[in-house]
């Protein structure tokens, strides 16, 4: 299994729509989630961290559910400008001295709003 | 403010030719440094990464090599590229000590024929 796992997409939505996606991760002790956006050929931003209890930016609401593995990002009210890839990132766990810690990015969800 | 820059910001490269790109930050002291490479499909990939000058870690055996000279500047090297290494090359910071929010530098878009 993979350590990081999202659908590549393209999910096509419609102006004003509501979407959401989700990832997973394999190791059981992760302890933190963030999404990322990357528009094309351009370098990836960070769009939010994931917090246990949920949280929300705005139209961006992010959810943690630790039983399952899983992670979601939820966009209300679409806008053209939502379109781009949406990395789903995961912190690993200490591998090595020197507070180095790694991130692992998924492959992204590809997001197309269309007017 | 702190920024990140990455030069050249496009490269084509013959097959057996050395690689060298380099990243600088400002605005911060001793950052975590990272280079990250994203093939055409795939996700980022750890290459490397620094906690300090002279200190490199390397994620995964290959033909690339990293240095960090100076606090705020890191190289990405190789004395022959091969195809493989295609791919778009990205440099990032986050502060010492974390990994959380990491900073992207524009990126390099390097084809090696």
């Amino acid at each position: 299994r993979k350590e990081v796992e999202q659908d590549p997409g393209p999910f096509n939505v419609p102006e004003g729509a509501t979407v959401a996606f989700n990832c997973t991760y394999s190791n059981s002790a992760s302890q933190s989630f963030f999404w990322y956006r990357q528009d094309c050929r351009k370098e990836p931003k960070l769009l939010m961290s994931v917090y246990s209890s949920g949280n929300e930016d705005g139209r961006f609401t992010a959810q943690l559910n630790r039983a399952s593995q899983y992670i979601s990002l939820l966009i209300r009210d679409s806008k053209l400008s939502d379109s781009a890839t949406y990395l789903c990132v995961v912190k690993r766990s200490m591998y090595s001295g020197g507070g180095a810690d790694g991130l692992t990015f998924g492959k992204g969800t590809h997001l197309i709003i269309q007017p | 403010s702190q920024t990140i820059h990455q030069w050249p910001a496009t490269l084509v490269q013959p097959v057996g030719s050395p690689l060298s790109l380099e990243c600088t930050v400002e605005g911060t002291s001793n950052p975590n440094l990272y280079w990250y490479r994203q093939a055409a499909g795939r996700g980022l990939q750890l290459l490397f990464y620094s906690v300090g000058i002279g200190q490199i870690s390397s994620e995964v055996p290959q033909n690339l090599s990293a240095s960090r000279p100076q606090d705020r500047q890191f190289i990405l090297s190789s004395k022959k590229l091969l195809l493989s290494d295609s791919g778009f090359y990205l440099c990032a910071w986050s502060v010492f000590g974390t990994v959380e929010t990491q900073y992207f530098g524009p990126g390099t878009r390097l084809l090696v024929l």
